[in-house]
């Protein structure tokens, strides 16, 4: 299947800074790419979907100024965890889509976990 | 998007065909069923998807009723490598259709 990477993989950051998280599409163009939230022994939350070149569009309770997206090419979306607390502390994984009709598959990344102390 | 419904948990023994079900009675016309499987501490991997005929790939193979209203997963051979969460999920087409991800059924499997 089509390969999705993110890095880094693990951050241990400080609480009050940023953190940025990048999920490249390795070998296809990703039109559409969504980031999921994880926290332990829970399922994964949709957090916002974002098309290139626009906008990203957030699920209801996730602020957008505070985790800020970009998906400025067809291979490439960020996330950036603003003024992290520790509360922010998680597994962040990113997908990807090809662009299509919507039946396309959906890939995932190996995710990134997000430590905030 | 439709919702789906599975067993929390299931076993199998090694080298045993994994038969993980799914119910999901609203399903309409134009929505695919989807299959993930996340391996602790890792990003859901996709396994197989269908609409409405039964479908086979090289890691599994997707049974969908007739009515479509419950599908089931197949390991025809599970090894221990398998042992996961396994997410069944109901997708439409469109642009903003979106993978929801429920609880899942964790499958462990033993020797």
């Amino acid at each position: 299947g089509a390969v999705v990477s993110q890095h880094p993989s693990r951050v241990i950051c400080k609480s009050g800074t940023s953190v940025k998280i990048e999920c490249r599409s390795l070998d296809f163009q990703a039109t559409t790419m969504f980031w999921y939230r994880q926290f332990p022994k829970q399922s994964l939350m949709l957090m916002a979907t974002s098309n290139e070149g626009s906008k990203a569009t957030y699920e209801q309770g996730v602020e957008k100024d505070k985790f800020l997206i970009n998906h400025a090419s067809l291979t490439l979306s960020t996330l950036t965890v603003t003024s992290a607390h520790p509360e922010d502390s998680s597994f962040y994984i990113c997908s990807a889509r090809a662009f299509g009709g919507g039946y396309e598959t959906q890939y995932f990344g190996p995710g990134t976990r997000l430590l905030v102390l | 998007d439709a919702k789906t419904t599975q067993p929390p948990s299931m076993d199998c023994a090694e080298g045993r065909a994994a038969n993980l079900p799914c119910n999901h009675s609203t399903i309409s016309g134009n929505e695919y069923v989807y299959w993930y499987r996340q391996i602790h501490s890792q990003g859901p991997q996709y396994i197989i998807h269908g609409l409405k005929n039964n479908e086979t790939n090289e890691m599994a193979s997707l049974i969908i009723t007739e009515d479509r209203k419950s599908s089931t997963l197949i390991l025809p051979h599970a090894t221990l490598r398998d042992t996961a969460v396994y997410y069944c999920i109901v997708r439409g087409t469109g642009t903003a259709s979106k993978l929801t991800f429920g609880t899942g059924t964790r499958l462990q499997v033993t020797l």
